[in-house]
């Protein structure tokens, strides 16, 4: 089992650099993927295995990790860009999969 | 394009069930595993259920584990989710999901709402 912490909140400035972070018990050893969910509509998937990036999806967004803390970096942050984002991951053994709580990100 | 597309949901009394459905297109529906995912008003997402392509295999969290039961038909590109003794608990918006890289979720429904009459 997975407990992912996030940052209940973060805020930043427009051109700004946002970093959301995702802690976990041995996610070290996990692909850690992220979401971005804006008022009303389904999440999007923004990142996956840890770093990368599905088409569509701006350079800006980028994804990292380090030990058991994974960090979800948006670069150059646009208004449009305020959302609560999501990590999560995937125990393969058992099929489980696990969400962190959500970040609401707020620009400034 | 790939679509997912929910329906099913509705206002339920506690204790009664409900089956959701999800339509697929755009892809190939038996060849995908696919999830619902749910998330209750003002909450985050919450994983409920995992199927493989062929449907052999399943997995639930605790929170519904032996209450909700998912299930496919590749010949209708269909997928369901079984709900039976509903609570109040139970109050989400329902989405499917397909089953991505990694683990991921890289398709999502639009959603369907379950909720219940006070």
């Amino acid at each position: 089992s997975y407990v992912l912490t996030q940052p209940p909140s973060v805020s930043v400035d427009p051109g700004k650099t946002a970093r959301i972070s995702c802690g976990g018990n041995n996610i070290g050893r996990e692909s850690v993927h992220w979401y971005q969910q804006k008022p009303g509509q389904a999440p999007v998937r923004v990142i996956y295995s840890t770093s990368d990036r599905p088409s569509g999806i701006p350079e800006r967004f980028s994804g990292s990790k380090s030990g058991n803390t994974a960090t979800l970096t948006i670069s150059r942050v646009e208004a449009g860009d305020e959302a609560d984002y999501y990590c999560q991951v995937w125990d393969a053994v058992l099929e489980l999969r696990f969400f962190g709580g959500g970040t609401k990100l707020t620009v400034l | 394009q790939v679509q997912l597309v929910e329906s099913g949901g509705g206002v339920v009394q506690p204790g009664t069930s409900l089956r959701l459905s999800c339509a697929a297109s755009g892809f190939t529906f038996a060849l995908s595993p696919m999830l619902w995912v749910r998330q209750a008003p003002g909450q985050g997402l919450e994983w409920v259920s995992f199927i493989s392509s062929d449907g052999r295999t399943d997995s639930y969290p605790d929170s519904v584990r032996g209450r909700f039961t998912i299930a496919r038909d590749n010949s209708k590109n269909s997928l369901y989710l079984q709900m039976n003794s509903l609570s109040v608990e139970d109050t989400a918006v329902y989405y499917c999901a397909r089953d991505g890289e990694g683990g991921s979720f890289d398709y999502w429904g639009q959603g369907t709402l379950v909720t219940f009459s006070s």
